[in-house]
């Protein structure tokens, strides 16, 4: 079955550091997401994207964050300058629209020391 | 506002017990409705999802749900819990031009 695939699996780096999260969503979608999961709570949405453009952000996604789909199959999440705040569990998603499903990838952890 | 309930926070079961966790939802039109488990440190994995028909949905490690219009409701039930279904359980949610939304989460734990 096809996989939302994210690199890397889990990354520390330095308060006021910039981190890019990658994801390779499942090639025929359309949407693609990024939501977050601050340790022991409840997974959070912050971007929705679409045909080349941001379609929906959450009061989460603040302009430390940045999303781009650079080549056609890459989509990464941009944080300019880390916060402690940000350390949490960054899920990539991908969907055909519509109603599908969406497929979410295995999570990329993020410490920020 | 459009919301997604879970009322139980942490659920434990003893082994080849059955488990019912609970669902509720908040929203004008009949969404579309799903289950993810997260085991500790991993991602999401589908359960199930409805989006329409059949009201009972069949969904993967023998689990299925059933959705009841009436009680906004889609509670997910396992006859008989293993070991192996210890993880955190949520109810999702999407509607027409809404976002997908998910619940705050029901952990299951499971005694020997």
């Amino acid at each position: 079955e096809p996989e939302v695939t994210q690199t890397p699996s889990h990354q520390v780096t330095q308060m006021g550091q910039e981190v890019i999260l990658r994801c390779v969503p499942i090639s025929n979608h359309l949407y693609f997401y990024w939501y977050r999961q601050i340790l022991g709570q409840k997974v959070e949405f912050l971007v929705s994207f679409y045909n080349n453009e941001i379609s929906e952000k959450s009061e989460i996604f603040d302009d430390q964050f940045s999303v781009e789909r650079p080549d056609g199959s890459n989509f990464t999440l941009k944080i300019r300058s880390t916060k402690l705040e940000d350390s949490a569990m960054y899920f990539c998603a991908s969907s055909q629209g519509g109603g599908n499903t969406i497929y979410f990838g295995e999570g990329s952890w993020l410490t920020v020391v | 506002a459009q919301s997604v309930t879970q009322p139980d926070i942490h659920i434990t079961v003893s082994e080849g017990a059955s488990l019912e966790l609970r669902c509720n939802y908040s929203y004008g039109a009949t969404p579309y409705l799903f289950w993810y488990v997260q085991s500790p440190g991993q991602g999401l994995q589908l359960l199930l999802k409805y989006f329409s028909g059949d009201t009972l949905v069949q969904g993967i490690k023998g689990f299925e749900a059933e959705f009841k219009r009436s009680q906004s409701s889609f509670n997910l039930r396992k006859p008989s819990v293993h070991w192996s279904d210890a993880a955190e359980y949520f109810c999702a949610v999407e509607s027409y031009g809404q976002n997908f939304v998910f619940g705050p989460g029901t952990r299951l734990s499971v005694l020997p």
